[in-house]
């Protein structure tokens, strides 16, 4: 069955440093892969989408990975800060990014330490 | 950015009555909206896909009659809760995609706690 994986120990780093998050799936072959932002009871926030043809993607201190060989995406915040303190959600879609349905990781805890 | 407002955010029942939640497109219209639940440190578990003016498309082990879900407009869907449990207790969140877009946009989330 599909699966897709995450850290699921929490990642606790210095405020300055740069946190790497994984997102691992096996049985998928998904077109592209997103990555969201969730706070406490809050509903998760889109970063960004990488597609399947693409290596790296990056917006201001975020970049994302893509390997579809290793199956696998890592998700990199630069200059972490206090306030990037939250769980980060990879999600997997296949077909029309505007149509398809995706499916969610379990989420990484990160608690960036000042 | 778009928005999705949910309500309510937080609702307590007790068990055998109804409970209904709104998710609304404020400032674009919906052609999708998907409904999810989480339980606490696990996944967004996709329960159903809604189309505007079609019958929604729940995933396996989701029950229509349970969960019924309505998408009458472009900018508004609801889950109705139907002789909720204590096991229902979750919480639910909507989304939403536009016609042109890639991502989804989430309401804040239902909190739902079935006495």
């Amino acid at each position: 069955s599909q699966k897709i994986e995450q850290n699921s120990e929490a990642l606790n780093i210095q405020e300055g440093k740069t946190a790497t998050l994984t997102c691992n799936y096996t049985n998928y072959s998904p077109a592209y892969l997103q990555w969201y932002r969730q706070d406490p009871g809050r509903g998760p926030v889109f970063l960004l989408l990488i597609r399947e043809n693409e290596k790296e993607k990056r917006k201001e201190r975020l970049k994302v990975t893509f390997d579809t060989t290793l199956k696998q995406s890592l998700f990199h915040i630069t200059a972490s800060q206090p306030a990037d303190s939250a769980t980060y959600l990879c999600a997997l879609g296949h077909g029309s990014s505007n149509t398809g349905k995706l499916i969610f990781g379990q989420g990484t805890t990160l608690q960036v330490k000042p | 950015g778009a928005v999705v407002s949910q309500h309510p955010s937080r609702v307590i029942c007790k068990s055998g009555t109804s409970v209904k939640i709104e998710c609304r497109s404020l400032d674009f219209q919906a052609t999708t909206m998907f409904w999810y639940r989480q339980f606490p440190k696990q996944s967004l578990m996709l329960m159903a896909t809604s189309n505007e003016g079609s019958k929604a498309t729940y995933e396996q082990g989701v029950e229509k009659d349970k969960f019924l879900i309505n998408h009458a407009s472009l900018t508004l869907s609801t889950l109705t809760v139907t002789s909720a449990h204590p096991e229902d207790s979750s919480f639910y969140i909507c989304s939403a995609r536009g016609r042109s877009g890639e991502k989804l946009f989430f309401g804040s989330g239902t909190q739902l706690s079935v006495l």
